[in-house]
């Protein structure tokens, strides 16, 4: 079965500074999402990304999807406390008519941004 | 437009007790899910509906059980509360079967304590 697995789990920066928070799977990548999650909430969907080398841009946010398909990064510039939550990836286990829209998820990781 | 409503919020168990989680969404979606969510874990799919009438095993479907009668709900049922199924749940629903431009929305989640 696939696996997602992100890197680091945590992370703790100062205002301002960039970050990069990555994603590696077991298997090739359909479909990439990002959300993001606040303490005792659920999750905000940031981006998703399909195509090989994709990249997207939202606010100070930059996902990519690199070529091969296997690893996705997510890039804040910038930081902000605003930006402090829980990343978690998510991917599509399946293309076409094996899809199934069961997605599955990283184990997150956790920012902290100290101001 | 209130999206994915989950209740109760909080729950205690006492061991062996049962409980329904439930979930609704306004929204029309076809694709329904239920994750639980673990310290360190990310998100755990325990079942998933394509649409009502039809419900599909995730990855941690033991001990649970849900029923999808109509397109709103999607009711996760627990018969025999274990200590192991402490966790948060989030249901969740989407759109389309690619997810493509409807990405999963999120409730807020409810949080089962079982002692």
């Amino acid at each position: 079965s696939q696996e997602l697995e992100q890197s680091p789990q945590s992370l703790i920066v100062q205002e301002g500074k960039n970050l990069t928070i990555n994603c590696t799977s077991s298997k090739t990548l359909y479909g990439l999402y990002w959300y993001k999650q606040k303490y005792g909430e659920g999750l905000i969907f940031l981006m998703m990304l399909q195509k090989g080398g994709e990249e997207k841009s939202h606010e100070k946010i930059t996902a990519k999807l690199d070529e091969k398909k296997q690893q996705s990064s997510l890039h804040i510039t910038a930081s902000q406390p605003s930006h402090a939550g829980i990343y978690l990836c998510g991917a599509d286990t399946g293309y076409g008519s094996s899809n199934t829209g069961k997605l599955i998820f990283g184990q997150g990781t956790t920012l902290q941004v100290k101001p | 437009n209130a999206g994915v409503t989950q209740t109760p919020k909080f729950r205690i168990l006492k061991i062996g007790q049962s409980m329904t989680l439930q979930c609704t969404q306004d929204m029309n979606h076809n694709y329904m899910y239920w994750y639980r969510q673990d310290p360190g874990m990310g998100l755990k799919l325990i079942y998933y509906s394509v649409g009502a009438g039809i419900t599909d095993k995730g990855e941690v479907p033991n001990g649970y059980n849900v029923s999808r009668s109509t397109t709103e709900d999607f009711p996760l049922r627990l018969e025999l509360a274990a200590p192991s199924q402490t966790s948060v749940y989030f249901c969740a629903s989407s759109y389309s079967l690619r997810q493509n431009n409807s990405p999963l929305h999120f409730g807020n989640g409810t949080r089962l304590t079982v002692t």
